[in-house]
Protein backbone atom coordinates (compact mmCIF):
# COMPACT_ATOMS: atom_id res chain seq x y z
CA UNK A 1 0.00 0.00 0.00
CA UNK A 2 1.32 3.40 -0.64
CA UNK A 3 2.96 5.46 1.89
CA UNK A 4 1.45 8.28 3.45
CA UNK A 5 3.62 11.35 4.64
CA UNK A 6 2.29 14.28 6.66
CA UNK A 7 4.03 17.33 7.32
CA UNK A 8 4.01 19.47 10.47
CA UNK A 9 3.08 16.34 12.56
CA UNK A 10 2.09 18.85 15.33
CA UNK A 11 1.97 22.53 15.53
CA UNK A 12 0.66 24.92 17.71
CA UNK A 13 -0.73 28.32 16.64
CA UNK A 14 -2.17 31.34 17.59
CA UNK A 15 -5.61 32.17 16.88
CA UNK A 16 -6.86 33.87 13.95
CA UNK A 17 -3.84 32.63 11.80
CA UNK A 18 -3.73 30.05 9.03
CA UNK A 19 -1.11 26.65 8.51
CA UNK A 20 -0.97 24.26 5.46
CA UNK A 21 -0.25 21.09 6.15
CA UNK A 22 0.76 18.89 3.67
CA UNK A 23 0.49 15.56 2.36
CA UNK A 24 2.64 13.40 0.34
CA UNK A 25 2.19 9.98 -1.01
CA UNK A 26 5.10 7.77 -2.83
CA UNK A 27 2.43 6.60 -5.64
CA UNK A 28 0.08 7.93 -7.86
CA UNK A 29 -4.01 8.26 -6.38
CA UNK A 30 -6.88 9.38 -7.59
CA UNK A 31 -8.14 9.83 -4.35
CA UNK A 32 -7.68 11.74 -1.68
CA UNK A 33 -9.15 12.67 1.62
CA UNK A 34 -8.94 15.02 4.20
CA UNK A 35 -10.44 13.88 7.31
CA UNK A 36 -10.88 15.80 10.75
CA UNK A 37 -10.49 14.31 14.07
CA UNK A 38 -11.41 16.51 17.36
CA UNK A 39 -9.97 15.18 20.86
CA UNK A 40 -11.34 12.01 22.05
CA UNK A 41 -13.59 11.78 19.20
CA UNK A 42 -13.98 9.82 15.73
CA UNK A 43 -12.79 10.96 12.25
CA UNK A 44 -15.14 12.87 10.50
CA UNK A 45 -14.56 13.96 6.81
CA UNK A 46 -13.79 17.45 5.46
CA UNK A 47 -13.51 16.77 1.77
CA UNK A 48 -12.20 14.85 -1.01
CA UNK A 49 -9.17 16.16 -2.99
CA UNK A 50 -9.86 16.11 -6.44
CA UNK A 51 -6.93 16.09 -8.53
CA UNK A 52 -7.38 18.90 -11.50
CA UNK A 53 -10.43 20.54 -9.92
CA UNK A 54 -11.72 21.56 -7.04
CA UNK A 55 -12.62 19.78 -3.95
CA UNK A 56 -15.41 18.53 -2.99
CA UNK A 57 -16.81 19.36 0.51
CA UNK A 58 -19.14 17.59 3.58
CA UNK A 59 -21.85 19.45 4.31
CA UNK A 60 -20.11 21.50 7.36
CA UNK A 61 -17.12 22.61 6.17
CA UNK A 62 -16.50 25.45 3.47
CA UNK A 63 -13.81 26.40 1.13
CA UNK A 64 -13.02 29.39 2.95
CA UNK A 65 -12.33 27.97 5.92
CA UNK A 66 -10.57 25.06 4.71
CA UNK A 67 -8.96 25.59 1.33
CA UNK A 68 -7.38 22.59 -0.64
CA UNK A 69 -5.16 21.89 -3.05
CA UNK A 70 -4.51 18.86 -5.24
CA UNK A 71 -1.72 19.93 -7.63
CA UNK A 72 -0.98 16.35 -8.86
CA UNK A 73 -1.92 12.47 -8.15
CA UNK A 74 0.82 12.28 -5.17
CA UNK A 75 0.25 15.66 -3.72
CA UNK A 76 -2.50 17.41 -1.64
CA UNK A 77 -2.38 20.44 1.17
CA UNK A 78 -5.16 21.45 3.24
CA UNK A 79 -5.19 24.66 4.87
CA UNK A 80 -7.08 25.65 8.14
CA UNK A 81 -7.39 29.36 8.09
CA UNK A 82 -8.52 32.07 10.52
CA UNK A 83 -7.71 29.22 13.31
CA UNK A 84 -9.71 29.20 16.59
CA UNK A 85 -9.49 27.09 19.88
CA UNK A 86 -12.22 24.68 18.38
CA UNK A 87 -9.82 24.23 15.07
CA UNK A 88 -7.54 21.95 17.52
CA UNK A 89 -8.05 18.72 16.22
CA UNK A 90 -5.83 15.85 14.42
CA UNK A 91 -5.65 16.66 10.26
CA UNK A 92 -5.75 13.24 8.58
CA UNK A 93 -4.77 12.55 4.89
CA UNK A 94 -6.25 9.61 3.40
CA UNK A 95 -5.66 7.58 0.05
CA UNK A 96 -7.87 4.98 -1.52
CA UNK A 97 -8.45 3.87 -5.05
CA UNK A 98 -9.74 0.24 -5.26
CA UNK A 99 -8.10 -0.30 -1.63
CA UNK A 100 -9.41 0.75 1.17
CA UNK A 101 -8.79 4.09 2.60
CA UNK A 102 -5.66 4.22 4.73
CA UNK A 103 -4.17 6.96 6.25
CA UNK A 104 -1.12 9.52 7.40
CA UNK A 105 -0.12 9.69 11.04
CA UNK A 106 -1.88 12.73 11.20
CA UNK A 107 -0.53 16.58 11.68
CA UNK A 108 -2.21 17.63 15.79
CA UNK A 109 -2.90 21.16 15.62
CA UNK A 110 -3.20 23.07 19.05
CA UNK A 111 -5.03 26.58 18.53
CA UNK A 112 -3.72 29.35 21.85
CA UNK B 1 -25.66 11.70 6.48
CA UNK B 2 -25.30 8.05 7.83
CA UNK B 3 -24.73 7.24 11.52
CA UNK B 4 -22.99 4.60 13.38
CA UNK B 5 -23.29 3.30 16.69
CA UNK B 6 -20.64 1.87 17.84
CA UNK B 7 -20.42 -0.33 21.01
CA UNK B 8 -19.02 -0.44 24.06
CA UNK B 9 -17.40 3.15 24.14
CA UNK B 10 -14.78 1.44 26.44
CA UNK B 11 -13.35 -1.66 27.53
CA UNK B 12 -11.37 -2.87 30.52
CA UNK B 13 -10.08 -6.40 30.24
CA UNK B 14 -7.61 -9.04 31.74
CA UNK B 15 -4.72 -10.25 29.32
CA UNK B 16 -6.14 -13.17 27.56
CA UNK B 17 -9.58 -12.28 27.47
CA UNK B 18 -11.41 -12.49 24.23
CA UNK B 19 -13.35 -9.68 23.10
CA UNK B 20 -16.52 -8.22 21.02
CA UNK B 21 -17.49 -4.76 20.10
CA UNK B 22 -20.29 -3.96 16.85
CA UNK B 23 -21.30 -1.37 14.95
CA UNK B 24 -25.11 -0.90 14.03
CA UNK B 25 -26.35 1.63 11.36
CA UNK B 26 -30.04 2.57 10.09
CA UNK B 27 -28.19 3.30 6.50
CA UNK B 28 -27.40 -0.12 4.36
CA UNK B 29 -23.16 0.14 3.27
CA UNK B 30 -20.94 -1.79 0.45
CA UNK B 31 -17.70 -2.42 2.69
CA UNK B 32 -17.48 -2.64 6.33
CA UNK B 33 -13.74 -1.58 7.70
CA UNK B 34 -12.19 -2.05 10.77
CA UNK B 35 -9.40 0.34 11.89
CA UNK B 36 -7.15 0.57 15.14
CA UNK B 37 -5.54 3.60 16.16
CA UNK B 38 -2.84 4.00 18.55
CA UNK B 39 -1.80 7.41 20.54
CA UNK B 40 -0.13 9.55 17.67
CA UNK B 41 -0.75 7.63 14.91
CA UNK B 42 -3.11 7.41 12.15
CA UNK B 43 -6.23 4.48 11.91
CA UNK B 44 -4.13 1.43 10.58
CA UNK B 45 -7.01 -1.28 8.64
CA UNK B 46 -7.43 -4.34 10.25
CA UNK B 47 -9.74 -6.05 7.96
CA UNK B 48 -11.80 -4.93 5.08
CA UNK B 49 -15.55 -6.79 4.47
CA UNK B 50 -17.16 -6.36 0.99
CA UNK B 51 -20.31 -9.34 1.17
CA UNK B 52 -22.56 -9.50 3.31
CA UNK B 53 -22.40 -12.53 5.56
CA UNK B 54 -18.95 -12.49 5.25
CA UNK B 55 -16.58 -13.52 8.30
CA UNK B 56 -13.01 -12.71 7.51
CA UNK B 57 -10.65 -13.61 10.43
CA UNK B 58 -6.48 -11.82 10.39
CA UNK B 59 -4.89 -13.84 12.83
CA UNK B 60 -6.40 -13.38 16.52
CA UNK B 61 -9.10 -10.88 15.02
CA UNK B 62 -12.43 -12.14 13.02
CA UNK B 63 -15.14 -9.85 11.68
CA UNK B 64 -18.21 -10.27 10.00
CA UNK B 65 -20.08 -8.21 7.56
CA UNK B 66 -23.86 -8.52 8.93
CA UNK B 67 -26.74 -10.31 6.50
CA UNK B 68 -28.38 -7.01 6.54
CA UNK B 69 -25.47 -4.46 5.41
CA UNK B 70 -26.57 -2.57 8.34
CA UNK B 71 -23.93 -4.02 10.65
CA UNK B 72 -20.80 -5.41 11.88
CA UNK B 73 -18.87 -7.00 14.79
CA UNK B 74 -14.95 -7.48 15.50
CA UNK B 75 -13.73 -10.19 17.90
CA UNK B 76 -10.13 -10.46 19.55
CA UNK B 77 -9.09 -13.53 21.10
CA UNK B 78 -6.93 -14.05 23.58
CA UNK B 79 -5.97 -10.43 24.24
CA UNK B 80 -2.21 -9.34 24.75
CA UNK B 81 -1.24 -6.09 26.12
CA UNK B 82 -0.21 -4.41 22.68
CA UNK B 83 -3.87 -5.10 21.41
CA UNK B 84 -4.60 -1.21 23.61
CA UNK B 85 -6.13 0.90 21.45
CA UNK B 86 -9.21 2.52 20.02
CA UNK B 87 -10.83 0.32 17.56
CA UNK B 88 -12.97 2.20 14.63
CA UNK B 89 -15.26 0.58 12.52
CA UNK B 90 -16.17 2.25 9.46
CA UNK B 91 -19.11 1.95 6.80
CA UNK B 92 -17.85 2.79 3.18
CA UNK B 93 -20.85 3.77 0.18
CA UNK B 94 -19.30 3.60 -3.28
CA UNK B 95 -21.06 4.97 -6.32
CA UNK B 96 -19.01 5.43 -9.10
CA UNK B 97 -15.68 7.13 -8.51
CA UNK B 98 -17.17 8.84 -5.35
CA UNK B 99 -16.54 7.35 -1.63
CA UNK B 100 -18.28 8.05 1.16
CA UNK B 101 -16.56 6.66 4.04
CA UNK B 102 -18.78 6.97 7.57
CA UNK B 103 -16.52 6.51 11.12
CA UNK B 104 -18.22 4.83 14.18
CA UNK B 105 -17.24 6.27 17.73
CA UNK B 106 -14.46 4.07 18.43
CA UNK B 107 -14.04 1.58 20.93
CA UNK B 108 -11.09 2.50 23.56
CA UNK B 109 -9.71 -0.87 24.68
CA UNK B 110 -7.52 -1.34 28.22
CA UNK B 111 -5.38 -4.83 28.49
CA UNK B 112 -4.91 -5.42 32.17
CA UNK B 113 -1.72 -7.76 32.82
Amino acid sequence: SAVISQKPSRDICQRGTSLTIQCQVDSQVTMMFWYRQQPGQSLTLIATANQGSEATYESGFVIDKFPISRPNLTFSTLTVSNMSPEDSSIYLCSVGDSQPQHFGDGTRLSIL
Amino acid sequence: GQQLNQSPQSMFIQEGEDVSMNCTSSSIFNTWLWYKQDPGEGPVLLIALYKAGELTSNGRLTAQFGITRKDSFLNISASIPSDVGIYFCAGEISSGSARQLTFGSGTQLTVLP
